[in-house]
């Protein structure tokens, strides 16, 4: 499988419940983050959490890594409709050297909908 | 608050033409990056660029693909003579440390 793999690929819940998104990838680390992407529209970035952190917290959103499970999670608290959008993760591995640039390799996404 | 901003948002071209997409990264920033998005697939890395050179590109980016940074502000891609799969939404990314921020994105249609 490929690096930055997301389930679910789907996930469907009402408004006022959390959605928790669960990201996975293969190689080490040196950022994961999580961006939001509306129906064709732009990637919007969420959070970042570097390897050498276990949870973030910003606004409603969680973000945990657990660099030896290679694995994430994303949790939206109290979800509204507006968060209704695909969700991505993204990692970037370790880099040698100053004034490198550093890919990014998405994962496949989850698509979150969020019903009144 | 700064963003990146990408002209046009959509293109739309013939087989064999050449396009060139635009960007303007955030102006502090150091690092710039060019992605796409095939409809209903992942995004996916075609070329970073750093101190107005290449600094790692993909397996997608073939000669057909070039990116310059003309003056201090805009960073373009062109491509040379599109094909049919070239057809994708292609991002444009900068970043000054790890959070790299992306455009609105450029709808490229090729007939």
């Amino acid at each position: 499988s490929q690096q930055g793999e997301e389930d679910p690929q789907a996930l469907s819940i009402q408004e006022g419940e959390n959605a928790t998104m669960n990201c996975s990838y293969k190689t080490s680390i040196n950022n994961l983050q999580w961006y939001r992407q509306n129906s064709g529209r732009g990637l919007v970035h969420l959070i970042l959490i570097r390897s050498n952190e276990r949870e973030k917290h910003s606004g409603r959103l969680r973000v945990t890594l657990d660099t030896s499970k290679k694995s994430s999670s994303l949790l939206i608290t109290a979800s509204r409709a507006a968060d209704t959008a695909s969700y991505f993760c993204a990692t970037d591995q370790p880099r040698w050297g100053a004034g490198t640039a550093s890919k990014l390799t998405f994962g496949t996404g989850t698509r979150l909908q969020v019903t009144l | 608050e700064p963003e990146v901003t990408q002209t046009p948002s959509h293109q739309v071209t013939q087989m064999g033409q050449e396009v060139i997409l635009r960007c303007v990264p955030i102006s502090n920033h150091l690092y710039f990056y060019w992605y796409r998005q095939i409809l209903g697939q992942k995004v996916e890395f075609l070329v970073s660029f750093y101190n107005n050179e290449i600094s790692e590109k993909s397996e997608i980016f073939d000669d057909q693909f070039s990116v310059e940074r003309p003056d201090g502000s805009n960073f373009t891609l062109k491509i040379r003579s599109t094909k049919l799969e070239d057809s994708a939404m292609y991002f444009c990314a900068s970043s000054r440390l790890g959070t790299q921020y992306f455009g609105p994105g450029t709808r490229l249609t090729v007939l």
